[in-house]
């Protein structure tokens, strides 16, 4: 079975301050990795998604995520956040074992909160 | 294109009754497949329709079921309500079912069960 830890439920920062948003998984197969937003009273979407090649992926807003397969982790970062980054992130992990089973399983989410 | 629309937005029900949601994915989308979210549980996966056959189905309880029509749109169904289903159920649609296709997401329902 596939899992998805995020270590930090709440995370307060600063404008224009870095932030990682943590995340690793547990599966004893190959996987797709990736990182939704949910903005509030919305659906998620889709930030950034590793499937293979380059472990280093980057969406068109300034956040990046590496895909780390020894330490099983993918960790999302900005560099320098705005307010607008305000929302709740999902980490979420697809297996490709071959089979069947391609469902999506999503950690409990981070509620990222930049503060002025 | 139209994204993933899901009706109603809004519904309050009390315990005992039972509630149909629907969700309509985009235009040439097959796979179909629903959550649940609450701030306890988190999003967990319901289950996913492909062509009308049901392909993946999570650990949820037989009041749980959905369908889906030729059309691929989707309907699912929580029949006997009880308190702990009121949540943000969303839908998504991704256009073959498995692989690395992205899902797309509607905006949710909202279901407070009274």
């Amino acid at each position: 079975a596939q899992s998805v830890t995020q270590l930090d439920s709440q995370v307060p920062v600063f404008e224009e301050a870095p932030v990682e948003l943590r995340c690793n998984y547990s599966s004893s197969v190959s996987v797709y990795l990736f990182w939704y937003v949910q903005y509030p009273n919305q659906g998620l979407q889709l930030l950034l998604k590793y499937l293979s090649g380059s472990t280093l992926v980057e969406s068109i807003n300034g956040f990046e995520a590496e895909f780390n397969k020894s330490q099983t982790s993918f960790h999302l970062r900005k560099p320098s956040v705005h307010i607008s980054d305000t929302a709740e992130y999902f980490c979420a992990v697809k297996s490709h074992s071959g089979g069947s089973n391609y469902k999506l399983t999503f950690g409990k989410g981070t509620l990222l909160t930049v503060n002025p | 294109k139209a994204g993933v629309t899901q009706t109603p937005r809004y519904l309050i029900k009390t315990r005992g009754q039972q509630v149909t949601l629907s969700c309509s994915p985009i235009s040439g989308h097959r796979s179909v497949s629903w959550y649940q979210q609450t701030p306890g549980q988190g999003l967990q996966f319901l289950f996913e329709y492909f062509s009308e056959t049901q392909r993946n189905k999570g650990n949820f309880p037989g009041r749980f079921s959905g369908r889906q029509f030729s059309n691929s749109r989707s309907e699912m169904n929580v029949s006997t309500l009880e308190l702990g289903d009121s949540a943000l159920y969303l839908c998504a649609s991704t256009h073959t079912s498995g692989g690395a296709g992205e899902q797309f997401f509607g905006p949710g329902t909202r279901l407070t069960v009274l």
